[in-house]
């Protein structure tokens, strides 16, 4: 079964420093690897998606992430965030072809000035 | 890209009552919706699998006689949460597949049982 573990429940963080958002999962297929970002009171929206190809990659906002196969994770990043990039940010995982996601608990991103 | 709204975005209601949450697909077709909830400060947590025109999908633990779904249509699935109490009173999230496999989520429901 798979699952999805998202190492830290809050992250704090000065405007403009880098961010790294942990995540780890587990699987026994391929599957397919996803960031997404959800501010109060709102659905979700997708940051980035990984597929296949290439490791790295890139999203909306400045975000990027990168698949690590032997890891078994694929951490999110930005190298300068803003007040702005303050929400949850929620990782997930579907079995490669098949459409159900799995969520992890969520990192709270929290900006200060 | 394309836009994925719920109906309403908030409700209140008595305990006992029944409600109804829609979930459309506005400017694609949906052939399979997905149902979320989540809780205060907490993740979203799968409850069930809509296709149209077939039974819902429950997940391990969901009462399907009291979250009733409905696919009837390619841009339409329904949530009735039947007798609802307060520990029913939750975030409800839909979200529908595209055509090019991937989710969209719609904007949430706020579920108050007094």
């Amino acid at each position: 079964a798979q699952s999805v573990t998202q190492l830290d429940s809050q992250v704090p963080v000065f405007e403009e420093a880098p961010v790294e958002l942990r995540c780890n999962y587990s699987s026994s297929v391929s599957v397919y690897l996803f960031w997404y970002v959800q501010y109060p009171n709102q659905g979700l929206q997708l940051l980035l998606k990984y597929l296949s190809g290439s490791t790295l990659v890139k999203g909306i906002n400045g975000f990027e992430a990168e698949f690590n196969k032997s890891q078994t994770s694929f951490h999110l990043r930005k190298p300068s965030v803003h007040i702005s990039d303050t929400a949850e940010y929620f990782c997930a995982v579907s079995e490669g072809g098949g459409f159900k996601t799995i969520f992890g608990a969520g990192t709270r991103l929290f900006v200060k000035a | 890209g394309a836009v994925v709204s719920q109906h309403p975005s908030w409700v209140i209601c008595k305990s006992g009552t029944s409600v109804k949450i829609e979930c459309r697909s506005l400017d694609f077709q949906a052939t399979t919706m997905f149902w979320y909830r989540q809780f205060p400060k907490q993740s979203l947590m799968l409850m069930a699998t809509s296709n149209e025109g077939s039974k819902a999908t429950y997940e391990q633990g969901v009462e399907k006689d009291k979250f009733l779904i409905n696919h009837a249509s390619l841009t339409l699935s329904t949530l009735t949460v039947t007798s609802a109490h307060p520990e029913d009173s939750s975030f409800y999230i839909c979200s529908a597949v595209g055509p090019y496999n991937e989710q969209f989520f719609g904007p949430g429901t706020r579920l108050t049982v007094l």
